[in-house]
Order: C-alpha cells, then sequence, then structure tokens
C-alpha cells in the first residue's frame, strides 16, 4: 500500500517554463517531506525538503508547497533547464527519533525540458 | 570525498546463487541504509542500520540479510537469489537527528535469471 503517490508518471516542458510536479499522501503521521533528483545510472540526490509546520520552502529555482488539509505537496521549478531533465522523487516521513531515516518513496516523476 | 561507494555497479545471477553487495561511506554518518528500486515503485526500504552495531528491518526485508561491518560500511546479502530480487539496489547514509538528508551511492543493478 503505497502511502506517498505520484500520479504522472511523466511531464514534458519547455525550457523557461514552470515544471509543476505533484505528490500525494495518505499518511496523516508524516510531517517532514523531501524531494529528491535522480539522473540515469547515478543515485537519489537531495533537491529540498518541508517540514509540516511550513507551508512553504524555496530554494533558488526550486520551491516546495505543503497543504497538509489535503495531504498535497508540488515542487515547482521556475525556469525549467535542461539540466532539469531527471527523475523526481518525493518522499516523507515521521519526525519522530524511532522514524528518522524511514522515508516513504513516491514511484516518481520523469522530467523532460525540450529546447 | 567518495561519499557512498557501492560494489558491484551490475551483477547478473543465477537463481539459488548468493551474493553480497557491498556499501561504503566516507562522511562519518552513523546511519545507513539499503534501498530497492523497482518500476512504478519507487525506492523500498529493505534494512537500516540506525548506528554501529544494530539493524532492523524495512519494509521490505524477506530474502535479504545484512552486516554493518563498522561505521563505514554496510553489507547488503542474497542468501538464495529469485528472479522477484532483479532491482536496482541503493545504499545510503545519514547523520540520523531531525532533519535529516540521505547520500545514496550510485547503485547496483542486479539481474537474477
Amino acid at each position: 500500500d503505497q502511502q506517498v503517490k505520484q500520479n504522472s508518471p511523466s511531464l514534458s516542458v519547455q525550457e523557461g517554463r514552470i515544471s509543476i510536479l505533484n505528490c500525494d499522501y495518505t499518511n496523516s503521521m508524516f510531517d517532514y517531506f523531501l524531494w529528491y533528483k535522480k539522473y540515469p545510472a547515478e543515485g537519489p540526490t537531495f533537491l529540498i525538503s518541508i517540514s509540516s509546520i511550513k507551508d512553504k520552502n524555496e530554494d533558488g529555482r526550486f520551491t516546495v508547497f505543503l497543504n497538509k488539509s489535503a495531504k498535497h505537496l508540488s515542487l515547482h521549478i521556475v525556469p525549467s533547464q535542461p539540466g532539469d531533465s531527471a527523475v523526481y522523487f518525493c518522499a516523507a516521513r515521521k519526525e519522530s527519533s524511532d522514524s528518522w531515516g524511514k522515508l516513504q518513496f513516491g514511484a516518481g516523476t520523469q522530467v523532460v525540458v525540450t529546447p | 570525498n567518495a561519499g557512498v561507494t557501492q560494489t558491484p555497479k551490475f551483477q547478473v545471477l543465477k537463481t539459488g546463487q548468493s551474493m553480497t553487495l557491498q556499501c561504503a561511506q566516507d562522511m562519518n554518518h552513523n546511519s545507513m541504509y539499503w534501498y530497492r528500486q523497482d518500476p512504478g515503485m519507487g525506492l523500498r526500504l529493505i534494512y537500516y542500520s540506525a548506528s554501529e552495531g544494530t539493524t532492523d528491518k524495512g519494509e521490505v526485508p524477506n530474502g535479504y540479510n545484512v552486516s554493518r561491518l563498522n561505521k563505514r560500511e554496510f553489507s547488503l546479502r542474497l542468501e538464495s537469489a529469485a528472479p522477484s530480487q532483479t532491482s536496482v539496489y541503493f545504499c545510503a547514509s545519514s547523520f540520523r537527528q531531525r532533519g535529516e538528508t540521505q547520500y545514496f551511492g550510485p547503485g547496483t543493478r542486479l539481474l537474477v535469471l
């Protein structure tokens, strides 16, 4: 039973435009959320995170929005660049000492940025 | 700093064979993890080691064993490989704390025939 869902397996966006990636979760105990980026033949790399006490976190071109009541988060990439073409994973966990490290991942969204 | 390294990069096994996947980190992290990635499933936690000397089951531990050899190294063993264990395996490490970020190795692609 997947507790973190990324319902769009792929997304194509033009260079310079905004990419919006969506993620839904079912476990109301989750209170820390992360996005990872993965290139082919490499391991995932951390991109950005957000705690449930916030509804927005921004880091350069990347912004994550959290809607706790809807159990939904989104990642905005503005502007999109060709190097952003990768698979993006949403992940979540409970921020308690017995749950640190126990990430639940979504299935990923393949982003392709076209010239 | 090499970060997290994994060996081998690719392996083909026959059903019933055994093998050990190796992982090492040089970031002085206390926690280490093993995940598998399957199409349409994301990454799923197999086993983790919160600190040297401890290991615990994750979401999908059946068919696997682990050893936390020392603070740097965490190995994953398949005693009798099955085709269902065909997957890409990732090792990760972190400082186990609030707001932790896990750092991943490049992965081992395993094919079980």
